[in-house]
């Protein structure tokens, strides 16, 4: 199974600050067709998980421009570009390549 | 809309059975692959479980394989996950989720709710 690393797993930010979160997988998420299979996921307090970035840098329906995925290979980040209360919760990065699917730890984003 | 609505969690014994489902609206059920996922107290996601669109290609993790069965009536739009042999272990909220296309891998793009369930006596 591909095993999903993330970094850092608690982020502290002030509002209107940026933040950043790591992603690496154990292999290589690159598929033949020239896609990476790496979504990222957002699970805000009591909620269930909601797709937020899908194949690295799409953002799904509704997320707002200040968040920002990119990489390719084995190493990923997402970007916000400037934090909003709304943002709080925990992150996760998921490889969508090979089944099993399998996300990293979580990144929980708390604000100071 | 896309809706998916879970159901069947409760408490059961070690060794129990249950059965959950997730009724499915808002989209062509029969077009897209659905997965179950699954969340312990605390814990971060755990995959459990995917089948295709037609239902001919479903794929376990191995912590629940021999135990978990998946499947899917596409005339009632709804997703069913049997699970026998219930361990402790499989205390979580159970998720479904519908996959971006019709087969077995691909983003998840719309979760339920979550259903709980717990194992214990």
């Amino acid at each position: 199974d591909i095993v999903m690393t993330q970094s850092p797993l608690s982020q502290p930010v002030t509002p209107g600050e940026p933040a950043s979160i790591s992603c690496r997988s154990s292999q290589s998420l690159l598929h033949g067709n020239g896609y990476n299979y790496l979504d990222w996921y957002l699970q805000k307090p009591g909620q269930s998980p909601q797709l937020l970035i899908y194949l690295v840098s799409n953002r799904a329906s509704g997320v707002p421009d200040r968040f920002t995925g990119s990489g390719s290979g084995t190493e990923f980040t997402l970007k916000i570009r400037r934090v909003e209360a709304e943002d709080v919760g925990v992150y996760y990065c998921m490889q969508a390549l090979q089944t099993p699917p399998t996300f990293g730890q979580g990144t929980r984003l708390e604000i100071k | 809309e896309v809706h998916l609505l879970e159901s069947g969690g409760e408490l059961v014994q070690p060794g129990g059975s249950l059965r959950l489902s997730c009724a499915a609206s808002g989209f062509t059920f029969s077009s897209y692959g659905m997965s179950w996922v699954r969340q312990a107290p605390g814990k971060g996601l755990e995959w459990v479980s995917v089948i295709s669109g037609s239902g001919g290609d479903t794929y376990y993790a191995d912590s629940v394989k021999g135990r978990f069965t998946i499947s899917r009536d596409n005339s009632k739009n709804t997703l069913y996950v049997q699970m026998d042999s219930l361990r402790a272990e499989d205390t979580a909220v159970y998720y479904c989720a519908k996959q971006s296309d019709i087969g077995v891998t691909g983003t998840l793009d719309y979760w339920g709710q979550g259903t709980l369930v717990t194992v214990s006596s």
